[in-house]
């Protein structure tokens, strides 16, 4: 069966620098959602979308921003990067509408290393 | 804001014991509750989710149980083996997921 795939799967960046990180959902999920998790810390939410549009934001600092694209891909761009933005992201998408479980699957993530 | 809490933060035990993983949440008002595995660096593998109308799930050796009421959740796995040996992340879902900080497993053979 079709996973998340997120690309690329590691990125080494300078301070100052932008990343753009990207993510595709499994076929015919509705929503997707990020996270951040920092080493020995749990995963964080940082935004989601549904059907394109955004549907909830969590503690996602200004100089990040994120969109979904018209064939459900996701981007999270990141500016100005700090050494603290160093961490696994993750993607994972679901189903809610017509009787969906909402069940999130992740991808593999990006490992952002930032120096 | 939810808060979930993972008891115990880690846990060592012998090849065949029965492992129990709890997991407390502060706002009932959830969506579903999901267990997840993560390896060292890795990416979360799904376990179980068990919706909010619902009170336990179970697939294979792994059982879990949901108390909404009291903002509970335990994970049971039956006859432990080596290869369980990885980081056990309960999530609560008010559509977002909203983490505990895992219970680190090691099964010693």
């Amino acid at each position: 069966a079709a996973g998340v795939i997120q690309s690329p799967r590691h990125l080494i960046k300078e301070k100052r620098e932008t990343a753009t990180l990207k993510c595709y959902p499994i076929p015919r999920h509705d929503t997707v959602y990020w996270y951040q998790q920092g080493p020995g810390q749990d995963p964080q939410f940082l935004i989601s979308f549904y059907e394109k549009m955004q549907s909830d934001k969590g503690s996602i600092p200004d100089r990040f921003s994120a969109q979904q694209f018209s064939d459900y891909h996701s981007e999270l761009n990141m500016s100005s990067l700090e050494l603290g933005d160093s961490a696994l992201y993750f993607c994972a998408s679901s189903n809610g509408g017509a009787g969906g479980s909402y069940e999130q699957y992740f991808g593999p993530g990006t490992r952002l290393t930032v120096t | 804001k939810q808060e979930v809490t993972q008891i115990p933060a880690a846990l060592s035990v012998p090849e065949g014991e029965n492992l129990v993983l709890n997991c407390s949440f502060t706002d009932s008002a959830i969506y579903n509750l999901q267990w997840f595995r993560q390896d060292p660096g890795k990416g979360l593998t799904s376990l179980l989710l068990i919706q909010s109308s619902q009170r336990e799930q179970t697939s294979g050796r792994l059982n879990a149980s949901l108390d909404k009421s009291s903002g509970r959740s335990t994970l049971y796995i039956a006859a432990s083996q080596p290869g369980d040996s990885a980081t056990y992340l309960c999530a609560v879902s008010d559509y977002k997921l909203s983490f505990g900080a895992g219970t680190t497993v090691t099964v010693r053979a």
